[in-house]
């Protein structure tokens, strides 16, 4: 079974852009997480989907947003980027709440 | 508000040496915990989990965790380590049913061969 798939790998931004990113969860997987990974702060819950619906949402400005289709595929949205955006944002998926989160290899967001 | 303390930032070890790593939770309800793991230059992966019934629970790679309600952790354990062990160590919690988990900060772990 293929494991989650983030793309892209590596992003460079500039201050006050818009970025998408993508993750593609394992087949049959219906919950989507996302998580910022980031040296000072950890690893923080932005927001999970499940049959696209936001169930849960971090504590996070509403510059981050995101959504779930139909093939549970996900994107995530960060607008107006600011230079502290910068970070290993990580996608993760699971067969429903409450189950093991199966984490994708991350996409490493630089603003500059 | 939930959260997830881990008070070893750094340990060093070498390689046979017996290792246990402190976590600590904050949610006074049912919660499910979990040990992830984060190679370097791998994605995190799932060690082990507990959800419910034995309150010791074993993992892959011959990890085992134990869960202590009354003092409110789930420190990792493995009696013997080993040079590839060297990874970050997170630990997690979240409400029972809830997909949000609350990470703590992560273990470096570094096994001297």
């Amino acid at each position: 079974k293929a494991g989650v798939t983030q793309t892209p790998r590596y992003l460079i931004k500039t201050r006050g852009q818009q970025v998408t990113l993508s993750c593609s969860p394992i087949s049959g997987h219906r919950s989507v997480s996302w998580y910022q990974q980031t040296p000072g702060q950890g690893l923080q819950f932005l927001f999970e989907y499940f049959s696209e619906t936001q169930r849960n949402k971090g504590n996070f400005p509403g510059r981050f947003s995101g959504r779930q289709f139909s093939n549970s595929r996900s994107e995530m949205n960060v607008s107006t980027l600011e230079l502290g955006d910068s970070a290993l944002y990580l996608c993760a998926s699971s067969l429903q709440g409450g189950s093991p989160l199966h984490f994708g290899n991350g996409t490493r967001l630089t603003v500059t | 508000a939930q959260s997830v303390s881990q008070h070893n930032h750094h340990v060093i070890l070498s390689e046979a040496a017996s290792l246990e790593l402190g976590c600590n939770y904050s949610y006074g309800g049912t919660v499910n915990l979990f040990w992830y793991v984060q190679y370097p230059g791998q994605h995190l992966q799932l060690l082990l989990k507990y959800f419910s019934g034995d309150p010791l629970v074993k993992g892959i790679k011959g990890f085992e965790a134990e869960f202590i309600k009354s003092k409110f952790s789930f420190n990792l354990r493995k009696p013997s380590v080993q040079w590839s062990d060297t990874a970050e160590y997170f630990c997690a919690s979240d409400q029972t049913g809830a997909n949000n988990l609350f990470f703590g900060t992560g273990t470096r772990l570094t096994v001297i061969p």
